[in-house]
């Protein structure tokens, strides 16, 4: 069975720029959430959606937006890229919204 | 107080050796606790899940809940060099709103 996927696996971004990053569940999974990652740390939480409405955020600006589609794959969008937006951007998928999640790849963007 | 807690390591253990990793979390109503394995320059992965007090065993993986002291830990028997990773604690509850708060991970070595 596929996992989660992520795309793109990398991306260099210059400061002020937006970025799209894409995700898709496991298949029968309703849930996705996101993290970011810094090195060092570990996941912050982002955004959850289930059923495609946003169940959760976290301490992250309004730069800072998702949605999820009706197949159950999610978009993250960044708005106005800082440098301190460079981390490992993760999704995880989950049956319900309270189960075991379930790591992507991950998106590892560089902002310049 | 962070919300969960490690230490951060590393934690050096030779090979067919036992490693303990623990983990304490702030607060009290938390619901589900997860142990991911995440190797350098990739994503977590799912070892461990536990939800009721006392001992969950999986392989060499054993996870130990204990609400009443706030505490998780895991287990590794037969430490393994593949076994060489950052060890993540997550928790989550509805205070949390469902999402998984993560702590920092603990570093683990495996010494042949």
């Amino acid at each position: 069975d596929a996992g989660v996927t992520q795309s793109p696996t990398h991306l260099i971004k210059t400061r002020g720029q937006h970025v799209t990053l894409r995700c898709s569940p496991i298949s029968g999974h309703k849930s996705v959430s996101w993290y970011q990652q810094v090195l060092g740390q570990g996941p912050q939480f982002i955004f959850q959606y289930y059923e495609k409405e946003e169940r959760g955020r976290g301490n992250f600006p309004d730069r800072f937006s998702a949605r999820q589609f009706p197949n159950y794959s999610s978009e993250l969008n960044v708005n106005a890229l800082l440098l301190g937006d460079s981390a490992l951007y993760l999704c995880a998928s989950s049956f319900g919204r309270v189960s075991e999640q379930y790591f992507g790849p991950g998106t590892r963007l560089t902002v310049t | 107080q962070k919300e969960v807690e490690q230490n951060s390591g590393p934690l050096s253990v030779p090979e067919g050796a036992i490693a303990s990793l623990n983990c304490t979390y702030s607060d009290r109503v938390s619901q589900s606790f997860f142990w991911y394995r995440q190797y350098s320059g990739k994503s977590p992965e799912l070892i461990m899940s536990i939800y009721s007090n006392g001992d969950k065993e999986d392989g060499r993986f054993t996870a130990q809940l204990n609400k009443a002291s706030q505490y998780v830990s895991l287990l590794i028997r037969d430490s393994q060099p593949s076994d060489s990773a950052t060890y993540l604690c997550a928790v989550e509850s509805e205070e949390y709103g469902n999402k998984l708060v993560f702590g920092a991970g603990t570093i683990l070595r495996v010494k042949s």
